[in-house]
């Protein structure tokens, strides 16, 4: 099946730094890739959607300016968590869509854990 | 309303027992769903899609309701290894995925 592949799995920072997440897809070209956040024991929240070329859309509530997320190729997105603070401490996944059909089942990576001191 | 609602969970059972867990969702335009598990600090991996005409794939079926908006999900003859929080998930237009908060299995030798 296809693979994304994101990295750092574990990021601890201090406050005030910016972190970089990595979300590949290695096989597949993903047309659509999907950031997610998950706090202790609550389900997964949509971020932003991000398409290869194009500016990301956050959803409500999300800072666009403390969140930057850029899809520069079809099989790279980041998202880079500027001037961390502890609250953003959070487990924080990529998916990622082949052609962004409704129907068509997400790819997930394996999850950022980031810390914030 | 959570545009997403499922069973809060958590559910306790012995091995062997079958277990349902439900989902209700409110956009009633919403176009797919699908059922995904999700093991602790982990990914979600994706169990099954959910289709009107309800579907099966071994131990595990799925079932939708549109009228009701309601989608369950059954797991018979509980493993161990079955032990994970369960999503529900919606998609809706505009790629814009819906996660429910989860219902925890705990299933217990």
């Amino acid at each position: 099946g296809a693979v994304v592949s994101q990295h750092p799995s574990r990021v601890i920072c201090k406050s005030g730094t910016s972190v970089k997440i990595e979300c590949r897809s290695l096989d597949f070209q993903a047309t659509t890739m999907f950031w997610y956040r998950q706090f202790p024991k609550q389900s997964l929240m949509l971020m932003a959607t991000s398409n290869e070329g194009s500016k990301a859309t956050y959803e409500q509530g999300v800072e666009k300016d403390k969140f930057l997320i850029n899809h520069a190729s079809l099989t790279l997105s980041t998202l880079t968590v500027t001037s961390a603070h502890p609250e953003d401490s959070s487990f924080y996944i990529c998916s990622a869509s082949e052609t962004g059909a409704l129907d068509e089942k997400l790819f997930f990576g394996s999850g950022t854990q980031l810390s914030v001191l | 309303r959570k545009e997403v609602e499922q069973d809060p969970g958590p559910f306790n059972v012995p091995e062997g027992a079958t277990v349902a867990f439900n989902c209700t969702y409110s956009n009633s335009a919403s176009q797919s769903f699908f059922w995904y598990r999700q093991d602790c600090r982990k990914e979600p991996k994706l169990l099954m899609s959910v289709y009107s005409s309800g579907n099966e794939d071994g131990r595990f079926t799925a079932q939708l309701n549109r009228a009701s908006q309601y989608i369950s999900l059954l797991i018979r003859d509980s493993k161990l290894s079955d032990s994970a929080t369960y999503l529900c998930v919606v998609y809706t237009g505009g790629f814009k995925t819906i996660f429910g908060a989860g219902t925890r299995l705990f299933v217990k030798a």
